[in-house]
């Protein structure tokens, strides 16, 4: 079945340093999205960025990912962290005619002055 | 203005009582979806409609039951509560049919089951 795997719990990181959130995914599908989503706390999660091109950077808020379909890859990437950054990402995926998501585990970002 | 309106913001309900959480959104969208997260799934799935039909039921069970009474509405009924639902439950909603299909969360329903 599809799925996503966000392998890291919780990243920590120093404000001003580079951040990684990991996300790989398994998916029968041809046809597929991709998605960051980012939850503030007590907030509802909300797109961060969206990427469907192979190989392609995607950027906003600071924020970067490029899908990697020879790795089966979606990593979050930012290259300085900022304290408002801290809270839990979501990888997702979908398949575009269904729009059925699947979300990963989430990844709490803590960034720490 | 708020796009997805979900009421109540908090619920405290007592075990096997029954409850209706109301969502309703105004981005235009024919597809809306209710997931569900909780300290033990942190993301969860649970039901998605397109142009007021049920397209995807992840939920297994019957206690949880989708109703739309409009395009726009998506309410979801839980009937014979349990602790185990205390969750905050997250309504969203979607435009099919144009690719990248982002969905687009309402602020949630917390709710505690004692």
């Amino acid at each position: 079945g599809d799925s996503v795997t966000q392998t890291e719990g919780l990243v920590t990181v120093t404000e001003g340093l580079p951040v990684k959130l990991n996300c790989t995914y398994q998916t029968t599908y041809l046809t597929i999205a991709f998605f960051w989503y980012v939850q503030y706390l007590n907030e509802a999660p909300q797109v961060l960025l969206k990427s469907s091109t192979d190989n392609k950077r995607t950027e906003h808020q600071g924020f970067h990912a490029t899908l990697h379909k020879s790795s089966s890859s979606f990593h979050l990437q930012k290259s300085s962290a900022q304290l408002s950054d801290s809270a839990l990402y979501y990888c997702a995926l979908s398949e575009v005619s269904n729009n059925r998501i699947f979300f990963g585990d989430g990844t709490q970002l803590v960034v720490k002055p | 203005d708020p796009k997805i309106i979900q009421k109540p913001k908090y619920l405290v309900a007592v075990t096997g009582s029954e409850k209706i959480l109301i969502c309703e959104q105004y981005l235009g969208h024919n597809a809306m979806y209710w997931y569900r997260q909780s300290a033990k799934k942190p993301l969860e799935f649970m039901f998605s409609y397109s142009y007021q039909k049920l397209m995807d039921n992840q939920t297994a069970s019957s206690r949880f039951q989708p109703q739309s009474s409009k395009k726009n509405h998506l309410d979801l009924q839980i009937t014979a509560l349990k602790p185990d639902d205390s969750a905050t439950y997250f309504c969203a909603s979607s435009q099919p049919g144009q690719g990248q299909d982002t969905q687009y969360f309402g602020p949630g329903t917390r709710l505690l089951v004692l």
